[in-house]
């Protein structure tokens, strides 16, 4: 069975600071990875994504993600923090039979 | 475009009541899922469909049922409404694997207590 982990129910860090948000997964076959985020009382919105080709990918608001193969994660980074980024962040996995599997969520704070 | 669109937003049950959660998305898209958020849980998958007439089973199905029966729709039924189904429900669309584009999008969301 496919799976999520997202190790840190939540994570502070100083404005203007560098932030990393950790994720690991567990899928059968090549994995689609993908990165949400989740203002208060809002839907989720989609920040970023792996599919194949490049181990660094870029996506919305500066954000950008490592994809890391032999580790099985994919760690979501910015390089420096502001406060509007603080909300809850999802990691997803989508494996065999379409199916996609979310993490349990991090709440970034960023502290100014 | 209107993305995917979820009503109601709010919703109050009593214990035993049914009722169906309706979803919509304008984008063609082949895949569409429910999913419920508790704290402390995040997603967890309900029911999830990969085309008209085609439904199957999440983490958590038990005490809801699906239909697909257009590619636009997905509705969620609730059979006999428990407290233990309190919870925010979200509603998913994306295109399926193998296109370039697979992200999901999502509904605003339906918050619903059963008392």
């Amino acid at each position: 069975a496919q799976s999520v982990a997202q190790p840190e129910d939540q994570v502070n860090v100083a404005e203007g600071n560098p932030l990393t948000v950790k994720c690991t997964y567990s899928v059968s076959g090549n994995p689609y990875l993908f990165w949400y985020v989740q203002y208060p009382n809002r839907g989720l919105q989609f920040l970023l994504k792996y599919i194949t080709g490049d181990n660094l990918v870029k996506g919305s608001y500066g954000f950008e993600a490592e994809f890391n193969k032999s580790q099985t994660s994919f760690h979501l980074k910015k390089p420096s923090a502001l406060v509007s980024d603080s909300a809850l962040y999802f990691c997803a996995v989508r494996g065999g039979y379409q199916k996609v599997t979310f993490g349990t969520g991090t709440k970034l704070q960023v502290i100014p | 475009n209107a993305g995917v669109t979820q009503t109601p937003k709010f919703q109050v049950l009593k214990t035993g009541q049914s009722m169906t959660l309706q979803c919509a998305q304008d984008m063609n898209h082949e895949y569409m899922s429910w999913y419920r958020q508790d704290p402390g849980m995040g997603l967890r998958l309900i029911h999830y469909s990969v085309g008209a007439g085609i439904t199957d089973q999440g983490e958590v199905p038990n005490g809801y049922n699906v239909s697909r029966s257009t590619t636009e729709d997905f509705p969620l039924r609730l059979l006999s409404a428990a407290p233990s189904q309190t919870s925010v429900y979200f509603c998913a669309s994306s295109y399926s694997t193998g296109a370039k584009n697979t992200e999901a999008f999502f509904g605003q969301g339906t918050r619903l207590t059963v008392v």
